[in-house]
């Protein structure tokens, strides 16, 4: 099956730009997206098609594909920005079509 | 505003049936594709399936854990997503979550998440 690789855990300072990667088998061959989830709360899409944003997030957020590894990346960090956040990929020429990233804590130092 | 509210979790015992409901407003319900994905405690996502409007067909999908034993359902005169669980596992313990489907040429996403339902499979 199609396994997306998230570091469980990255941190920022405030004011900073926070990267976090999300790797699989030629991942820029297909479209990653990202959703943050904030404790008790549930996820919420931050960025589609590997790098459009949906209206009401942020132009600070944007994301990235290409190889093996895609990236979103969050510019100017917020400590509201702290959540975990999930990669995700769904692909209906694959035999597991439907893939979500372990997840990765971002904590705004 | 679109909103999804589900419903329907609660205690259940291992080997037991639960039927969890998804009540959409503010979109055109019928030509939607809907998935439900959960999260069990601590944990990460988990797809656990999809099913297509049925001007597309109205096919379902699931993820590999519940085929067999969950069926997604619709009906489009309520506006209402529903997900039957049979043969539940304690690994079935999660919160789910009732989302919309955007997307097209063999790649989609969920757009719109509820705030989920918790169901808990537990003796």
């Amino acid at each position: 099956s199609y396994v997306l690789t998230q570091p469980p855990s990255v941190s920022e300072a405030p004011g900073k730009t926070a990267r976090i990667t999300c790797g699989g088998n030629n991942i820029g061959s297909k479209s990653v997206h990202w959703y943050r989830q904030k404790p008790g709360q549930a996820p919420v899409l931050v960025i589609y098609y590997d790098s459009d944003r949906p209206s009401g997030i942020p132009e600070r957020f944007s994301g990235s594909n290409s190889g093996n590894t895609a990236t979103l990346t969050i510019s100017r960090v917020e400590a509201g920005d702290e959540a975990d956040y999930y990669c995700h990929v769904w692909d209906t020429n694959s035999d597991h079509p439907v893939v979500f990233g372990g997840g990765t804590k971002l904590t705004v130092l | 505003e679109v909103q999804l509210v589900e419903s329907g979790g609660g205690l259940v015992k291992p080997g037991g049936s639960l039927r969890l409901s998804c009540a959409a407003s503010g979109f055109t319900f019928s030509n939607a594709w809907m998935s439900w994905v959960r999260q069990a405690p601590g944990k990460g996502l988990e797809w656990v399936g999809r099913i297509k409007s049925k001007t597309d067909g109205g096919t379902t999908d699931y993820g590999t854990p519940v085929k067999g034993r969950f069926t997604i359902s619709r009906d489009d005169s309520k506006n209402t997503l529903y997900l039957q669980m049979n043969s539940l596992k304690t690994e079935d313990t999660a919160v789910y979550y009732c989302t919309t489907v955007r997307g097209g040429d063999y790649y989609y996403y969920m757009d719109v998440w509820g705030k989920g339902t918790t169901v808990t499979v537990s003796s």
